[in-house]
């Protein structure tokens, strides 16, 4: 059975990065996409973009452009989503999933990413 | 990207069917065949009701459907149960490999 397990809850201050990683099993890592998408308090979800685990090529929304990156290690079927700059509007549930390009199929089970002074 | 439209809240009682809406634009919505619908509880990872338009994954209720037409995707839920309160999501494909969602709809069962 296909699952998504994501890192821990992290705090960070504003200005500095977060990485969440989001460990893969029960399916071939390589074959879908990981999408990462986030929630912030009292708001609906919004699509952040998403890496081809195959090649490591990635497409970010604008919102984040510039701002964002995904990375990913095949051989630990591990994939990474790395925010920098943080403000306090970062603060949010971070969730990775897995899909195809046009549909997100499983998800992750979130991490809370608080940004802090 | 583009705003995708969901009506706040929706509301029925238990038995009766309702219908979320999802507006969105001819850049998303309209031009293809690809949105899916998402259901959400508090604290838990969302859950895939329907993709491409219509289509049930395995071990999803047939009381959830989806439809579309125009600018404009449906999801319907039949028989309303207690269990079906929660929030909903409609996610459309944009092109150019991007996916935008909606605003969310909140479901009261009464």
């Amino acid at each position: 059975q296909a699952q998504l397990v994501q890192s821990g809850a992290e705090m960070k201050k504003p200005g500095a990065s977060v990485k969440v990683s989001c460990k893969a099993s029960g399916y071939i890592f390589t074959s879908s996409a990981v999408h990462w998408v986030r929630q912030a308090p009292g708001q609906g979800l919004e699509w952040m973009g998403w890496i081809n685990a195959a090649n490591g090529n990635s497409i970010y929304s604008q919102n984040f452009q510039g701002r964002v990156t995904f990375t990913r290690d095949t051989s630990a079927t591990t994939a990474y989503m790395e925010l920098n700059s943080l403000r306090s509007e970062d603060t949010a549930v971070y969730y990775c999933a897995r899909g195809a390009i046009t549909v997100i199929m499983g998800w992750g089970q979130g991490t809370l990413v608080t940004v802090s002074s | 990207q583009s705003a995708v439209t969901q009506p706040a809240s929706v509301s029925g009682s238990p038995g009766q069917s309702i219908t979320i809406s999802c507006t969105g634009t001819s850049s998303d919505v309209g031009s293809y065949n690809l949105v899916s619908w998402y259901q959400l509880h508090p604290g838990k990872a969302p859950k895939l009701l329907i993709h491409e338009g219509s289509m049930r994954p395995s071990g999803v209720s047939n009381r959830f459907s989806g439809s579309k037409s125009g600018n404009t995707a449906s999801l319907t839920i039949s028989g309303l149960q207690a269990e079906d309160e929660a929030e909903y999501y409609c996610c459309s494909y944009a092109g150019s490999d991007t996916l935008v969602f909606g605003g969310g709809t909140k479901v009261t069962v009464l």
